[in-house]
Parts: structure tokens; C-alpha cells; sequence
């Protein structure tokens, strides 16, 4: 499996609260993303990055901040915690080829 | 932006049977289809994939296969076992370097 560690897995937190979610990877790659899974909408590209300080917007990214200061860390953060933001969140890395994907264990967030 | 269809949502089949899983996808700029296997509870790990100049690629019992004028590829996985019970996704990777999945197949394989 691809280093890829995501932190924290499972978290339960209140409505209108900050909440980050840390993706650490060990294998120096370039790109890294952050994907939410929820039933019947498959994974959904949240935001996304190509370098240190370099990031872009994916196809869900409002309510989303992101933030990659070092290669290995990238953090995604609600500003403030909706319930509809309760998903599964993956974190994802490309391969040496530019191509292949290979996803975090992911991190389960309940907003209540 | 790129869009993925895949279909069907639901597969059921007997064990031995084949299996098979089709998606579209909308950017002819597109050029690598990955496919991937979750099992409940896990990760998506990927099982096979294939790059636009290829039209076909066998893994044991896995295949895919690619039509880039229709914008269409395809699954097949042959005589099925029960450790094969998971939700398959397929994806498709554009210039951008951003993958786009598809809704994501649940199959199911019966003893």
C-alpha cells in the first residue's frame, strides 16, 4: 500500500464547528487530493494539489479550505461543520507515473 | 468538465458467472481509465486500468476494454468468486490531471 496516513479516521463533531482532516504521505509525490464518498454520488474530488502552496479547486470545493506547506502534509479544513458534510473523506496521492491514484484509508466525519 | 456514467448500479450474478460493467465518459481528452474495487468498510483499491492507446488489457480474470470513438469502457470479470462481492468504480483521467469517477457498481456474487 502507498504511505498514506490519514488522521483523525473517525470524528464526531458539532454543527457550526472547525474541523481539519490531516493526509501525511511518506512517498515524496506531487500531487495530492481530497475526495468525499457519500451513497448514490460515488467519490466526488473535493480539492487538490500539485505542489507545495499550489492547490485548486475540485468539482465539490464550497464549505472547503485546503493548505499544503510541506510535500508530505495536506489539510483539509470546514470552516464550519454543516450536517451535509457528514462523508467519508479520502485523502489520495498520484503515483510516480502522474496517473495512478492510490487512497488513505479514509477518515469518517458524523457533523451533528 | 469530464462526466462518467457507469451502469449498472446493481449487479447480481451466480458464482462462475461472468460479470460485466460499462461506463462513458464525456472528454475525448481523456486518456487513462482506471478501475477500482472497494470492499465495505475500506479503501477503493485499484485492480486494473488501461491508457487510451490500448483497446484492451487482461489481468487473470479481469479485463478491460476500450472503444475511444464511442467513449466507452468496460469491466469483465470471468467466472466469478465471492470474494469478488464489492463496489467497483471507473474513472477517467483528463489533460488536468484530475480523475472523475463514476457512481460506482455494487456486485454481488451468489455461492
Amino acid at each position: 500500500d502507498a504511505g498514506i496516513t490519514q488522521s483523525p479516521r473517525h470524528k464526531v463533531t458539532e454543527t457550526g464547528t472547525p474541523v481539519t482532516l490531516r493526509c501525511h504521505q511518506t512517498e515524496n509525490h506531487r500531487y495530492m487530493y481530497w475526495y468525499r464518498q457519500d451513497p448514490g454520488h460515488g467519490l466526488r474530488l473535493i480539492h487538490y494539489s500539485y505542489g507545495v502552496k499550489d492547490t485548486d479547486k475540485g468539482e465539490v470545493s464550497d464549505g472547503y479550505s485546503v493548505s499544503r506547506s510541506k510535500t508530505e502534509d495536506f489539510l483539509l479544513t470546514l470552516e464550519s461543520a454543516t450536517s451535509s458534510q457528514t462523508s467519508v473523506y479520502f485523502c489520495a496521492i498520484s503515483g510516480a507515473d502522474g496517473n495512478t491514484i492510490y487512497f488513505g484509508e479514509g477518515s469518517w466525519l458524523t457533523v451533528v | 468538465g469530464e462526466n462518467v456514467e457507469q451502469h449498472p448500479s446493481t449487479l447480481s450474478v451466480q458464482e462462475g458467472d461472468s460479470a460485466v460493467i460499462k461506463c462513458t465518459y464525456s472528454d475525448s481528452a481523456s486518456n487513462y481509465f482506471p478501475w477500482y474495487k472497494q470492499e465495505l468498510g475500506k479503501r477503493p483499491q485499484l485492480i486494473i486500468d488501461i491508457r487510451s492507446n490500448v483497446g484492451e488489457k487482461k489481468d487473470q480474470r479481469i479485463a478491460v476494454t476500450l472503444n475511444k470513438t464511442a467513449k466507452h469502457f468496460s469491466l469483465h470479470i470471468t467466472e466469478t468468486q465471492p470474494e469478488d462481492s464489492a463496489v467497483y468504480f471507473c474513472a477517467a483521467h483528463n489533460a488536468g490531471n484530475m480523475l472523475t469517477f463514476g457512481g460506482g457498481t455494487r456486485l454481488m456474487v451468489k455461492p
